[in-house]
C-alpha cells in the first residue's frame, strides 16, 4: 500500500483558516486522495476525496498537487468542532487485492483553540 | 448519523470467549469494512467485503473471522478472546469500493 506523511500535530485558532499538509510521493496513477476525520469518541467520518483536480465541499477544499504527489486539505474558517484527528488516506482505485481499500496512518491531531 | 448501525454499542466478556459483532451496513451499500482501534494501535483494517465476497484482507488474527451475509449485513466473530482484543471495533460500508465509506459508531469491547 502506497503510504502517507503527515505532521503529527497542528494548531490553529477559531474563524482562522487551517491547512493540513500530507505527503504521498509513492502515489500511483490509480490512486484517489481521501481524506476523513476523527472526532473525539466517534466514528472516523469522511470529508472529501479527489484525484487530480482540487475539490471543493461543504465540508473543505483538497488542493492536489500537479504532480500528485502531496496535498493540502483546507479547512476555510475553523471552528471548534473541527477538533479531530485528520487522516490522509490513498485508496486503490483499480483492481487487484488492495482495490477500495482504506488504510488509515497516525494522522494529525488538529487542536482548535477559541 | 451515517447510516451504518453496528450492534451491540457494549460488550463485556471474559478471557477465551467468543463474541460477534454486528453491522448493518447503510440501504444499498455492497462494501463492508471492519477496523479495530485500541489506544496504542491506531485504526487497523482487520477485512473488507463487497457483495459478499472477501476483496481485502488486514492485519486480522486467525481466531478472528468476518463475512458478509446475501442481505449485505455483516458479522465480526471474535474466538479464544484475550485482554489485548480489548478495543474499539468500527464497521464502515461504501455503496461501491470506489466510494466514499461511511463508519458506524463502533462497538466497544472489553475482555476482562
Amino acid at each position: 500500500d502506497a503510504k502517507t506523511t503527515q505532521p503529527n500535530s497542528m494548531e490553529s485558532n477559531e474563524e482562522e483558516p487551517v491547512h493540513l499538509p500530507c505527503n504521498h510521493s509513492t502515489i500511483s496513477g490509480t490512486d484517489y486522495i481521501h481524506w476523513y476525520r476523527q472526532l473525539p469518541s466517534q466514528g472516523p467520518e469522511y470529508v472529501i476525496h479527489g484525484l487530480t483536480s482540487n475539490v471543493n465541499n461543504r465540508m473543505a477544499s483538497l488542493a492536489i498537487a500537479e504532480d500528485r504527489k502531496s496535498s493540502t486539505l483546507i479547512l476555510h474558517r475553523a471552528t471548534l468542532r473541527d477538533a479531530a484527528v485528520y487522516y490522509c488516506i490513498l485508496r486503490a482505485n483499480a483492481g487487484g487485492t488492495s482495490y477500495g481499500k482504506l488504510t488509515f496512518g497516525q494522522g494529525t491531531i488538529l487542536t482548535v483553540h477559541p | 448519523d451515517s447510516g451504518v448501525t453496528q450492534t451491540p454499542k457494549h460488550l463485556i466478556t471474559a478471557t477465551g470467549q467468543r463474541v460477534t459483532l454486528r453491522c448493518s451496513p447503510r440501504s444499498g451499500d455492497l462494501s463492508v469494512y471492519w477496523y479495530q482501534q485500541s489506544l496504542d494501535q491506531g485504526l487497523q483494517f482487520l477485512i473488507q467485503y463487497y457483495n459478499g465476497e472477501e476483496r481485502a484482507k488486514g492485519n486480522i488474527l486467525e481466531r478472528f473471522s468476518a463475512q458478509q451475509f446475501p442481505d449485505l449485513h455483516s458479522e465480526l466473530n471474535l474466538s479464544s478472546l484475550e485482554l489485548g482484543d480489548s478495543a474499539l471495533y468500527f464497521c464502515a460500508s461504501s455503496r461501491t469500493p470506489r466510494t466514499e465509506a461511511f463508519f458506524g459508531q463502533g462497538t466497544r469491547l472489553t475482555v476482562v
